[in-house]
């Protein structure tokens, strides 16, 4: 059984440019959930897909923005990078938006 | 105020002592969380918890309802329990898996 891989670990991208992030889900998981830790701050809820669908989102602009795909991988893009877009993005995975969640390593953006 | 509110933020400990983390919440919730993350950030799931006590090795979770209150205790403390413990709920009612995140208590053990 795998666990949550993102990729990349780490970025630096310059201000007004784009990223974007990527999960792979744990085996057998069906819904991915992002998040955004800035440092020394607990973890804010960015978004979360289930089955390909968008179906819950925190307090985040619309240049955040995300993907599902058919093998419930995930894509998490920022457009128009801030400075205080710098921080760890998480990913989490589980089975059918359960309570149990398998979190992955998180990548690591720093916009200067 | 935050909705989870953890307790202390910074603990420093002897090795084999007794530590305790208290969280404490301000919504109704499905299910609450404990996680432990180390420096390189990765993040990992201890508990989750809806009612009464949980034991796994040296950790051991509990969680009161009706007072809004978890603990998170370990027993006999070693220098690679060191690490920031995160509680986190499933706030009631959404259709959704979002979490809300305490602040996190950062643990170092020293030996």
């Amino acid at each position: 059984e795998t666990g949550v891989t993102q990729s990349p670990t780490h970025l630096i991208k310059t201000r007004g440019q784009q990223v974007t992030l990527r999960c792979s889900s744990q085996s057998g998981h069906n819904t991915v959930s992002w998040y955004q830790q800035a440092l020394g701050q607990g973890p804010q809820f960015i978004f979360q897909y289930y089955r390909e669908e968008e179906n819950g989102r925190g307090n985040f602009p619309p240049r955040f923005s995300g993907l599902q795909f058919p093998n419930y991988s995930s894509e998490l893009n920022v457009n128009a990078l801030e400075l205080d877009d710098s921080a760890l993005y998480l990913c989490a995975s589980s089975l059918d938006n359960s309570y149990g969640y398998t979190f992955g390593s998180g990548t690591r953006l720093t916009v200067v | 105020k935050n909705e989870v509110e953890q307790s202390p933020q910074n603990l420093t400990a002897q090795e084999g002592e007794f530590i305790t983390i208290n969280c404490s919440y301000s919504v109704g919730i499905s299910a609450l969380h404990w996680l432990q993350q180390h420096p390189g950030g990765g993040i990992v799931s201890l508990f989750m918890l809806s009612s009464g006590k949980k034991k796994h090795g040296r950790l051991i979770a509990t969680i009161n309802i009706q007072e809004k209150h978890s603990s998170l205790h370990i027993t006999a403390s070693h220098p690679r329990d060191s690490a920031v413990y995160i509680c986190a709920v499933r706030v009631s009612g959404t259709s959704y898996g979002k979490l809300t995140f305490g602040q996190g208590t950062i643990l170092t053990v020293h030996p």
